[in-house]
């Protein structure tokens, strides 16, 4: 069965501080990965999605993960943050040659702090 | 692009009354799927139809859970009857083929039951 693991359920960060979500997945399968964010009192939008190809991933609003598949892997990171990264992030993975279900992490809640 | 329409956004009720829940996938859309999102259990999927055929509901709790997918347009989820234990947020999304590229997400639905 697939699973995703959000190490980390709160984060905390200084405003232009560096930050990085880890993520972690199961499968023995080939996979999509994806991340995505909520703002409060929203529904989730997708940051940024790795299907194939280069495994360092450019999203919107300056965010980037990098697949990792040795280590089964898909951390996301920015470089320096603000006030309106604030939000909750979700990682998310899909077997796209055993059916169309996304699995997801049970998110983790970035604040940024001014 | 309208994108995923839930309705309604807010719904308080008594326990014991039965609730139904109500999305409208983009148009063109061939999957759609049924998630709850709690603090302590994180995104649940519930249900999943691909061309308006239910393929995994294993997510769905209990019995007095249901979930309709008539149309290509139109899904429903119905909890009949009610518990506290149901309040939540619940989130409908869609998706194109080719299977699991991205999904699409309503604004979802705040249900609290007193």
């Amino acid at each position: 069965a697939q699973s995703v693991t959000q190490l980390d359920s709160q984060v905390p960060v200084f405003e232009e501080a560096p930050v990085e979500l880890r993520c972690n997945y199961s499968s023995s399968v080939s996979v999509y990965l994806f991340w995505y964010v909520q703002y409060p009192n929203q529904g989730l939008q997708l940051l940024l999605k790795y299907l194939s190809g280069s495994t360092l991933v450019k999203g919107i609003n300056g965010f980037e993960a990098e697949f990792n598949k040795s280590q089964t892997s898909f951390h996301l990171r920015k470089p320096s943050v603000h006030i309106s990264d604030t939000a909750e992030y979700f990682c998310a993975v899909s077997e796209p040659n055993t059916g169309n279900q996304f699995y997801f992490g049970t998110g983790t809640s970035l604040t940024v702090i001014p | 692009d309208a994108g995923v329409i839930q309705s309604p956004r807010h719904e308080v009720t008594e326990m014991g009354q039965e609730v139904t829940l109500r999305c409208k996938p983009i148009s063109g859309h061939n999957s759609l799927f049924w998630y709850r999102q709690t603090m302590m259990r994180g995104l649940e999927l519930l249900i999943y139809f691909n061309n308006n055929v239910p393929i995994d509901d294993s997510g769905m709790p209990e019995d007095r859970f249901s979930a309709k997918m008539p149309n290509a347009s139109f899904s429903t989820l119905k909890i009949q009857p009610s518990e506290p234990r149901d309040s939540a947020v619940y989130f409908c999304a869609s998706s194109l083929d080719p299977p699991g590229e991205k999904l699409f997400f309503g604004s979802g639905t705040q249900l609290s039951v007193l």
